[in-house]
């Protein structure tokens, strides 16, 4: 069933500029991934941030965690054009076998 | 390289006629899933497999099968496919001992059925 909801569900922002896109979910997780699809294509992982940890970096990418209010945030900073795409939250609740469930998405425009 | 494929890429059928999507990994991975992509739904998983010869329905298994029987191939078959099945599919995999379940996704196959 679907736990992760994005927000926005699109946003257009000028290259350079910084991205924000939150999630929230329901239930207890064990981890929560982002990942990016371009146009129609395959999902590709981003980052993953468990439980237990409250922000975590990769390149240009900070995620936040905060399991007391079930939301996380993925923050792309000086966009660039490549950064247009799709990106989904996924939650994985460690507690069944199900794998991860994916939210809706939030669809990416940067504008050169 | 690692990665997952799908075959074929595109395909338009008609209602009722059986058809397959394959999907392979080369990754050694125990866990394989199929998705499928709907306008303004996202992504349901239809089926997911822990390893050989173990499959279990997701969220959205109606009118769909599949079988593990190799632990790089995991096909979805189609017995009777109908207009609502018209989607993007994807298969995904990962390790089951990592419990981090980071899934490899293949590159798609967009299925229309007329």
């Amino acid at each position: 069933s679907q736990q992760g909801e994005e927000d926005p569900q699109a946003l257009s922002i000028q290259e350079g500029e910084n991205a924000t896109m939150n999630c929230s979910y329901k239930t207890s997780i064990n981890n929560l991934q982002w990942y990016r699809q371009n146009s129609g294509r395959g999902l590709v992982h981003l980052i993953l941030i468990r439980s237990n940890e409250r922000e975590k970096h990769s390149g240009r990418l900070r995620v936040t965690l905060d399991t007391s209010k079930k939301s996380s945030s993925l923050l792309i900073t000086a966009s660039r054009a490549a950064d247009t795409a799709s990106y989904f939250c996924a939650t994985f609740g460690g507690g069944g076998a199900d794998g991860l469930t994916f939210g809706k998405g939030t669809h990416l425009i940067i504008q050169p | 390289e690692a990665q997952v494929t799908q075959n074929p890429r595109y395909l338009i059928t008609v209602t009722g006629k059986k058809l397959t999507v394959t999907c392979s990994q080369n990754m050694n991975h125990e866990y394989m899933s199929w998705y499928r992509q709907d306008p303004g739904l996202g992504l349901r998983q239809i089926y997911y497999s822990m390893n050989v010869e173990v499959t279990d329905k997701g969220d959205v298994p109606e009118g769909y099968k599949v079988s593990r029987k190799e632990k790089r191939n995991f096909p979805l078959i189609l017995e009777s496919p109908s207009p609502n099945q018209t989607s993007l599919y994807f298969c995904a995999s990962s390790f089951l001992a990592d419990v981090s379940y980071e899934q490899y996704f293949g590159p798609g196959t967009r299925l229309t059925v007329t």
